[in-house]
């Protein structure tokens, strides 16, 4: 089944402690992308990539770093200078060509700062 | 930076009613225009697109876009008590944005509760 998964589906840090988040997609699609969500409020994008060792930092990037070294695959790393990282994590994907881009997204990993 | 904004809800509607969600965007270069599902605790589902003026229906949903008024909204007929969710609205931004068209703002989206 072509999909999207995330892994861990909970991760809990400690303060000071950088942790990364793993998102590995088989649709072939050129985009991945990176949100958090915090309750009640929409999805902010992190970073973005379009192709292959490409990357753009989002609206909220600061405290955050991404790699892209192969399609499938795009880990993001909570660092410990993102001040407030407790939040639920959605790595989406799409197409960049043809279609209208319709994102899908992976299940979400949900991290707790103790 | 441009907004996409929605009652936040709940929206509360009977079994066997229509649901009237509606959202609005700022960004007048936008395209194309997006509706998510997301249960609680779950990831965001993608149920309807629509890019040209108009209606645009499949199932028991049916998207209007309005691009002259900005406005977009998700019509559910038959409401269900498992369309019980939140809906998020996600509209492309516009190449005057600077961002690559393929990348959304999302609403904070509307809660629908449907009653049995």
């Amino acid at each position: 089944d072509g999909g999207i998964t995330q892994s861990p589906k909970y991760l809990f840090r400690k303060e000071g402690q950088n942790v990364t988040l793993s998102c590995e997609q088989n649709l072939n699609h050129d985009a991945m992308y990176w949100y958090r969500q915090d309750p009640g409020q929409g999805l902010r994008l992190i970073y973005y990539s379009q192709i292959v060792n490409d990357f753009q930092k989002g609206d909220i990037a600061e405290g955050y770093s991404v790699s892209r070294e192969k399609k499938e695959s795009f880990p993001l790393t909570v660092t410990s200078a993102q001040k407030n990282p407790t939040a639920f994590y959605l790595c989406a994907s799409s197409l960049t060509s043809g279609s209208y881009n319709e994102q899908f997204f992976g299940p979400g990993t949900r991290l707790t700062v103790l | 930076q441009k907004e996409v904004e929605q009652n936040s809800g709940p929206l509360s509607v009977p079994e066997g009613a229509i649901a009237s969600l509606n959202c609005t965007y700022s960004d007048r270069g936008s395209q194309s225009f997006f509706w998510y599902r997301q249960y609680s605790g779950k990831s965001p589902e993608l149920i309807m697109f629509i890019y040209s003026n108009g209606d645009k229906e499949d199932g028991r949903f049916t998207a209007q876009l309005n691009k002259a008024s900005q406005y977009v909204s998700l019509l559910i007929r038959d409401s269900q008590p498992s369309d019980s969710a939140t809906y998020l609205c996600a509209v492309n931004r516009g190449r005057d944005s600077g961002a690559g068209s393929y990348q959304l703002t999302f609403g904070k989206g509307t809660k629908l509760s449907v009653i049995p």
